[in-house]
């Protein structure tokens, strides 16, 4: 089963309003990232939330991550055409390999 | 600055040829290393990671092999492709231990036609 689970798998908004793409690990984790990817071309990093409460912002787009570290959300502000593309959010849950496991993506498409 | 570098961009390959794709780190020694592939456009399956040289471990079950002949060079491997190797392939590398941070190839296509 996927430890990773992100929702909604996409969404269609008009421009200039806001969303929030959710992201659910089935255990504690021990870093979650979250990056952007135009499709077939490679990741952008837009953050990373470890302490448990964390929350980040970089332009329009604020992270949190909640205090039992399990669960995170990614929100755009007024959106806009350049923010489409597939969200990724990836977590850590710690060991000597640091593997970095993806959840299932969600595709944003921004309607002018 | 540390810089990844990952070759062919494209590729398409007949059903049953063999499959190299490689990748190479700069700028830094001892990295972990990691192989993705994405399908359909949508999340990434973590493939194969590396801890060292010599170093693989696999996350799935699956036609594909991976290798580390040197502390900075990834290679993903098939001996005979199948239609459904099809997809997109991201190397990765981080630093060891600690918080860190991930860095990704620009990726290759690859199409078994």
């Amino acid at each position: 089963s996927q430890e990773l689970e992100q929702s909604p798998q996409s969404l269609i908004v008009q421009e200039g309003k806001n969303l929030t793409i959710n992201c659910t690990s089935s255990k504690t984790l021990y870093g979650l990232y979250w990056y952007k990817q135009k499709y077939g071309e490679g990741l952008i990093f837009l953050m990373m939330l470890q302490k448990g409460g964390e929350e980040k912002s970089h332009e329009k787009i604020t992270a949190k991550l909640d205090e039992k570290k399990q669960q995170s959300s990614l929100h755009i502000t007024a959106s806009q055409p350049s923010h489409a593309g597939i969200y990724l959010c990836g977590a850590v849950y710690g060991g000597a390999t640091n593997k970095l496991i993806f959840g299932t993506g969600t595709l944003l498409a921004v309607q002018p | 600055s540390q810089t990844i570098h990952q070759w062919p961009a494209t590729l398409v390959q007949p059903v049953g040829s063999p499959l190299s794709l490689e990748c190479t780190v700069e700028g830094t020694s001892n990295p972990n290393l990691y192989w993705y592939r994405q399908a359909a456009g949508r999340g990434l399956q973590l493939l194969f990671y590396s801890v060292g040289i010599g170093q693989i471990s696999s996350e799935v079950p699956q036609n594909l092999s991976a290798s580390r002949p040197q502390d900075r060079q990834f290679i993903l491997s098939s001996k005979k492709l199948l239609l459904s190797d099809s997809g997109f392939y991201l190397c990765a590398w981080s630093r060891t231990g600690g918080s860190v941070g991930y860095t990704f190839g620009s990726g290759t296509r690859l199409t078994v036609v």
